[in-house]
């Protein structure tokens, strides 16, 4: 049973450029959540797609879009990135957003943004 | 505006002692909580939840805790082994399901 893929492991980019991150969910969960986690603190919500609409969305903005493609993947795209933009990007997968299901969480992309 | 705060950045305990890890929220409208363990470059992995409706909930060697008049939490780790040495996260959500996680609390379990 496959667990939360993310790609790539890690990336580096420059200020104005614009990056896309993926994440395959875990099999049979049908929900995605972002996250962003900066050094030193806690993961903190970007925003979760669920039947490839954004259902909810975190204080971040607008340069980080989303989306989720029929088969329950996912991609995060952030715009003009930003030196504060480097950090660890999580993907996380459940099952159904309006019920109290796990969130089970990929390894992460690194990003470095110079 | 921290709603879920993990007031201490570190613990060390000797292996085979309890481990005993604390959370404290604001938002009276979280009702499921859960607690992670994140090894470095790792993505954070789930140990145990608890919902609002109950006030423990055990799983093995760890033992989740909720206090909702105090709006605290807690994690028991008993015994303490050297491999849970790791950063443990606690996070909260409320009805839309998004987590609001704490900042996190490194704990070095010592042979």
């Amino acid at each position: 049973d496959a667990g939360v893929t993310q790609s790539p492991t890690h990336l580096i980019k420059t200020r104005g450029q614009q990056v896309t991150l993926r994440c395959s969910p875990k099999s049979g969960h049908d929900t995605v959540s972002w996250y962003q986690q900066a050094l030193g603190q806690g993961p903190q919500f970007i925003f979760q797609y669920y039947e490839e609409e954004e259902r909810q969305r975190g204080n971040f903005p607008d340069r980080f879009s989303g989306h989720q493609f029929p088969n329950y993947s996912s991609e995060l795209n952030v715009n003009a990135l930003l030196l504060g933009d480097s950090a660890l990007y999580l993907c996380a997968s459940s099952l159904a957003v309006d019920r109290k299901e796990t969130q089970y969480f990929g390894p992460g992309t690194r990003l470095l943004v110079l | 505006d921290q709603q879920v705060k993990q007031n201490s950045p570190s613990l060390s305990v000797q292996e085979g002692r309890i481990s005993i890890l604390n959370c404290d929220y604001t938002n009276s409208m979280f009702d499921y909580f859960l607690w992670y363990k994140k090894y470095p470059a790792e993505g954070p992995t789930f140990l145990i939840s608890i919902s609002s409706i109950k006030d423990k909930n055990e799983d093995g060697r760890f033992t989740v805790f909720l206090n909702k008049s105090a709006k605290h939490l807690s994690l028991h780790i008993v015994p303490s082994q050297p491999g849970d040495s790791a950063v443990y996260f606690c996070a909260a959500s409320d009805v839309t399901g998004k987590l609001i996680f704490g900042q996190g609390t490194t704990l070095q379990v010592k042979p």
